[in-house]
């Protein structure tokens, strides 16, 4: 499992695009890239999980270059209920064990 | 994605006293995992509930403080042990569908000891 490095913090005004950026030099060949939010008193919530290129969904985009050392997700337009902690975790498939940094606390302000 | 329902949502304990925390999932799963959160830090994994056989545990976790079940492809217990205050923490339990499926997360059970 890749060791993650990502901002401890960030932040945003509503209606802006955020982009959080996470480094993972270590990735192994099979391994996936994957990113939760999680709110206060909540488990964390599953947002975007991709392998190469881009993966887009409902809630954000996954940006995963070439060399896969890093990756960014994007979160359109956010609003302040997007105010929450945002992990990126890389996770080897077939065994999907899950190592979590300290994440990036995202304030988003009025 | 799966319903996961962890019990209790929260529970205030005694020193010394164990208490044991339920996963039930609406669906079968092929893995679940027991993780750790403290106070405004980040989860720290526990260990992979093994249907059938004894859980893996990581590094710094024991099975004798963290008594482990899964009898079934839906269903894992976690027992925290002879409680003292440093285990006061949010306890969470995950699962996962299938290879390369993401995890999905419970909303933990909040226990404070007195």
């Amino acid at each position: 499992l890749a060791k993650t490095t990502q901002p401890i913090s960030m932040d945003s005004y509503e209606g802006q695009e955020v982009n959080i950026t996470c480094s993972h030099n270590n990735i192994a060949t099979n391994d996936y890239i994957t990113w939760y939010q999680q709110f206060p008193s909540q488990g964390p919530r599953f947002i975007i999980q991709g392998y190469k290129t881009k993966v887009t969904n409902e809630v954000a985009s996954l940006f995963i270059p070439a060399d896969r050392k890093s990756s960014t997700l994007s979160l359109p337009r956010v609003s302040l209920s997007d105010t929450a902690v945002y992990y990126c975790l890389t996770f080897s498939g077939g065994y999907n064990k899950l190592i979590f940094g300290a994440g990036t606390r995202l304030a988003v302000h009025p | 994605s799966a319903v996961i329902s962890q019990k209790p949502s929260r529970d205030i304990c005694q020193r010394g006293t164990s208490l044991t925390i339920q996963c039930q999932v609406d669906s079968q799963v092929t893995m679940m995992f027991w993780y750790r959160q403290q106070p405004g830090q980040s989860l720290t994994l526990i260990a992979t509930a093994n249907q059938g056989s004894e859980a893996t545990y990581e590094s710094g976790f024991v099975i004798d403080k963290f008594p482990i079940s899964r009898p079934n492809l839906t269903f894992s217990t976690l027992t925290v042990s002879n409680m003292s205050p440093e285990d006061s923490s949010i306890y969470l339990c995950s699962v996962v569908g299938g290879d390369n499926q993401p995890q999905h997360f419970g909303d933990g059970t909040r226990l404070s000891i007195l």
